[in-house]
């Protein structure tokens, strides 16, 4: 089985800007969740998808935003992009079931200026 | 708030050397505890998914424990090799179904000289 993949890997923007991100879950897994972790910084919870649905939301502004296709991927994107939003941003994709582990994309590192 | 805190912040130990390290968390509203370890360059890689108090884990030379009363958890790695080098990761699981979320400590990074 394929894993869990992220585009693009590597991002460069300005502020101001807004950008997407792209994940593509394990084949039959229908939970996707995306974090942020930025230095001294442990993973900070984002969104989790599951079945198109926005299941589960972190403590980020609404310039955080997400979806979810029928296909099970999953997009995240940020408007007015700041500084501080320089970060890698992971996403983990899940069957969805109540216990499991996640199993991670390499992520998309993003860098404000 | 809560907070998951893990000690140690770093490691470095010779190659062969056992080593543990702790994850500490609010033993209120507690679900599941994961570990995680995370390679420089890659993806993190689940290691563990605990839930029952007592519960030991062992997957290798690594093994886990967990104590949901007092709020801790035990990572061992027994006879350290190099490409054990990486950062090791515990998340407290709060919750599930529609709720679920996971709440990450800091890592322990662990380097193991050859």
């Amino acid at each position: 089985k394929a894993g869990v993949t992220q585009t693009p890997r590597y991002l460069i923007k300005t502020r101001g800007q807004q950008v997407t991100l792209s994940c593509s879950p394990i084949s039959g897994h229908r939970s996707v969740s995306w974090y942020q972790q930025t230095p001294g910084q442990g993973l900070q919870f984002l969104f989790e998808y599951f079945s198109e649905t926005q299941r589960n939301k972190g403590n980020f502004p609404g310039r955080f935003s997400g979806r979810q296709f029928s296909n099970s991927r999953s997009e995240m994107n940020v408007s007015t992009l700041e500084l501080g939003d320089s970060a890698l941003y992971l996403c983990a994709s899940s069957s969805g079931r109540a216990i499991e582990t996640q199993y991670f994309g390499p992520g998309t590192r993003l860098l404000v200026l | 708030i809560l907070n998951v805190e893990q000690s140690p912040q770093s490691l470095h130990v010779q190659e062969g050397d056992s080593t543990n390290f702790t994850c500490s968390f609010p033993s209120s509203n507690f679900y599941a505890l994961h570990w995680y370890r995370w390679e420089t360059a890659k993806s993190p890689e689940a290691l563990f998914v605990m839930t029952l108090n007592g519960d030991e884990k062992k997957k290798g030379r690594i093994s886990a424990t967990l104590n949901t009363k007092e709020g801790y958890s035990y990572l061992y790695i027994k006879g350290s090799q190099p490409e054990d080098s990486a950062t090791y990761l515990c998340a407290q699981q709060l919750n599930a179904g529609n709720n679920r979320k996971l709440i990450w400590g800091l890592g322990t990074s662990l380097a193991v000289n050859p």
